[in-house]
């Protein structure tokens, strides 16, 4: 019963430093997505991911990309980590974000913690 | 845009006493909405959804919440406390429309229970 799963869930960079968050679900879902999570400001969107083969700005796009590799999976990159991107950041699916209603119930993983100094 | 409010950064309530946490949301076309919970040191988990069926909706761990057009809100309820509820709740909101549907965060109310 495995849901979301996505690795590594601690994680310490140097500014500066480049690393890949990686996320993959086993529901069979089509759209999938991280948010990052700050004390006072709940979830930002990211980036998301309609189907597989593609991928659209969220709230917060600003130094991350994304991958969907596949159907199951959705990597997250941040090229040049800087401390503003210090956060914990939740990769997420859902049957299909374009139908709606139950389509856009979101299921997450447990979180990955990222301290970049 | 979609933007969803929800009052209180941090409620406190004795065991046993009603749990109130508010959500109001911004449109004009009511949206979609949900209420998660998120446990310390964990993901969010879906507590309860409103999609246009009836207004009063029925979650998970006797928590329910009523959709109220009139005053755009979803607020939260459950009648009696227990310790096992502190948690941090978020309510959530989606368009119905054709535009973006990901879910837009309110920015969090953290529950306490005091024995």
């Amino acid at each position: 019963n495995a849901g979301v799963t996505q690795t590594p869930k601690f994680q310490v960079l140097k500014t500066g430093q480049s690393m890949t968050l990686q996320c993959a679900q086993d529901m069979n879902h089509n759209s999938m997505y991280w948010y990052r999570q700050d004390p006072g400001m709940g979830l930002r969107l990211i980036y998301y991911s309609a189907s597989e083969g593609t991928t659209d700005k969220g709230e917060v796009p600003n130094g991350y990309n994304v991958s969907r590799l596949n159907k199951r999976e959705f990597s997250l990159r941040l090229e040049s980590a800087a401390p503003s991107q210090t956060s914990v950041y939740f990769c997420a699916s859902s049957e299909d974000i374009r139908q709606g209603g139950s389509g856009n119930t979101i299921y997450f993983g447990e979180g990955s913690w990222l301290t970049v100094v | 845009a979609q933007s969803v409010t929800q009052l209180g950064s941090h409620v406190s309530v004795s065991e046993g006493a009603l749990v109130l946490l508010r959500c109001n949301y911004s449109s004009s076309v009511p949206p979609y909405l949900f209420w998660y919970v998120q446990y310390p040191n964990q993901g969010l988990q879906l507590l309860l959804k409103y999609t246009s069926a009836a207004t009063l909706v029925k979650g998970i761990n006797g928590f329910e919440a009523e959709f109220k057009k009139s005053e755009t809100s979803f607020h939260l309820t459950k009648p009696s406390a227990h310790m096992r509820d502190a948690a941090e709740y978020f309510c959530a909101v989606s368009d119905r429309g054709t535009g973006r549907r990901a879910l837009t965060f309110g920015s969090g109310t953290r529950l306490q229970v005091q024995p």
